[in-house]
């Protein structure tokens, strides 16, 4: 069964400062890993996209990396900001088999950045 | 580029009533569209894809009477729910999918917060 699992649950940390945020899977077949940003009460928005050729993307103060062999990503902050506060959702996509293009949604980590 | 909108953004409705959600896609045309519900604190799960011009595909344990989905156009696909219940109350999501793309990218809407008295 594809599973995506995310860790923290939930972060709490101060203005300023990084986190990252853990993201495993064992969606097969790979086709690529996207990190998503959500606003409480509003929809996904897009922050990366990876393929598996692809080991890290930037967007702006996000990166993101990827590990194909370990099944593994991360989402990097840098000088956390409080407007990211907000729950981040991996979301893995298999060639064929499911719903949504395959998609495989993780439960997300609620960020919570403190002045 | 690439938005999507719903309409409403919430909605409250008596019991027993049906409400209808829009899903647009105003700056491409999405073939498919795909309609997702929310609990609080809880991922989006995926309850039907929406084809434009063929019936949806609903997942398990999903009501395909209860929840009517249409996708009359490239750029518009409607979610009804019929006769609501309190349990229907949730924070529902469409997402469209822009296939000119390569990564068959899906972009979401802002999600529609409807409560159900």
């Amino acid at each position: 069964k594809n599973q995506v699992e995310q860790s923290p649950q939930s972060l709490i940390i101060l203005e300023g400062k990084n986190c990252t945020l853990q993201c495993n899977y064992t969606v097969s077949p790979f086709s690529n890993l996207r990190w998503y940003k959500q606003d409480t009460g509003r929809g996904p928005v897009s922050l990366t996209i990876m393929t598996f050729s692809e080991n890290t993307k930037s967007n702006g103060r996000y990166t993101a990396t990827l590990d194909a062999d370990t099944k593994q990503s991360s989402l990097h902050i840098t000088a956390s900001q409080l407007s990211d506060s907000a729950s981040y959702i991996c979301v893995v996509s298999a060639y064929s088999g499911g719903g949504a293009d395959g998609l495989t949604f993780g439960k997300g980590t609620h960020l919570i950045i403190q002045p | 580029g690439a938005v999507v909108s719903q309409h409403p953004s919430w909605v409250i409705c008596k019991s027993g009533t049906s409400v209808k959600i829009e899903c647009r896609s105003l700056d491409f045309q999405a073939t498919t569209m795909f309609w997702y519900r929310q609990f609080p604190k809880q991922s989006l799960m995926l309850m039907a894809t929406s084809n434009e011009g063929s019936k949806a595909t609903y997942e398990q344990g999903v009501e395909k009477d209860k929840f009517l989905i249409n996708h009359a156009s490239l750029t518009l696909s409607t979610l009804t729910v019929t006769s609501a219940h309190p349990e229907d109350s949730s924070f529902y999501i469409c997402s469209a999918r822009d296939g000119s793309l390569a990564a068959n990218e899906q972009f979401f809407g802002p999600g529609t917060r409807l409560t159900v008295l």
